[in-house]
């Protein structure tokens, strides 16, 4: 596609529900990387992607965030058992080469947890 | 580790007049500073990137920005704004890559009065 997309846009969930958001990047990009925005803050660095494995996660607040993207394309961040403090802008961005100086974001979800 | 530092939440300016954003970082190396920029319901789009060679960097609509190492700033100027320049503005610092260390400032408000 022509840039990186993601779905939904919004997402209301109420607290215990699970959520699964997704990230389409740009078509052949390597890397993927997901970031997680509190209102009034910078995005906060969650877990990263070239292809289809994860070689840092260490930014997930808790086991119950989880990130895939089996096939090297799409990935989906899930959410379980959702609470108030996971509301957020979560953001995706991705870049074609590991080593690239750039990377292109998504418009996010927004995530409200009622 | 690194971290950057930007000391005006909100700032406000008259369509026509200068601006200048503020972003003090802490890097162990050479950094890579980066100023992004996000309108209302949207994702971040780079503004302008600097990683070496010339300390002022022109980026796109305008903006340029200036790598102080004595300082460790990088701040953000525009000599005129206009209107459709209210956004919230984010100076990072770090590199995309292998070993993610990308890490966002809090992000500086504009409003622009007519």
């Amino acid at each position: 596609g022509a840039g990186v997309s993601q779905s939904p846009r919004y997402k209301v969930a109420k607290r215990g529900q699970d959520v699964a958001l997704r990230c389409d990047p740009i078509s052949g990009h390597v890397s993927l990387f997901w970031y997680q925005q509190a209102l009034g803050q910078g995005p906060e660095f969650l877990t990263y992607f070239q292809n289809e494995a994860q070689l840092d996660k260490s930014g997930l607040p808790s086991d119950r965030f989880f990130a895939e993207r089996p096939e090297g394309s799409v990935s989906t961040l899930k959410i379980q058992r959702t609470q108030q403090e996971d509301s957020a802008v979560y953001l995706c961005a991705s870049s074609y080469q590991p080593t690239d100086t750039e990377a292109f974001f998504g418009q996010g979800t927004r995530l409200t947890v009622v | 580790a690194q971290s950057v530092t930007q000391p005006d939440i909100h700032i406000t300016v008259s369509e026509g007049a200068s601006l200048e954003l503020r972003c003090n970082y802490s890097y162990g190396a050479t950094p890579y500073l980066f100023w992004y920029v996000q309108s209302p319901g949207q994702g971040l789009q780079l503004l302008l990137k600097y990683f070496s060679g010339d300390t002022l960097v022109q980026g796109i609509k305008g903006f340029e920005a200036e790598f102080k190492r004595s300082q460790s700033s990088f701040n953000l100027r525009k000599p005129s704004v206009h209107w459709s320049d209210a956004a919230e503005y984010f100076c990072a610092v770090g590199a995309w890559g292998n070993n993610n260390d990308m890490r966002f400032g809090a992000g500086t408000r504009l409003t622009v009065k007519p």
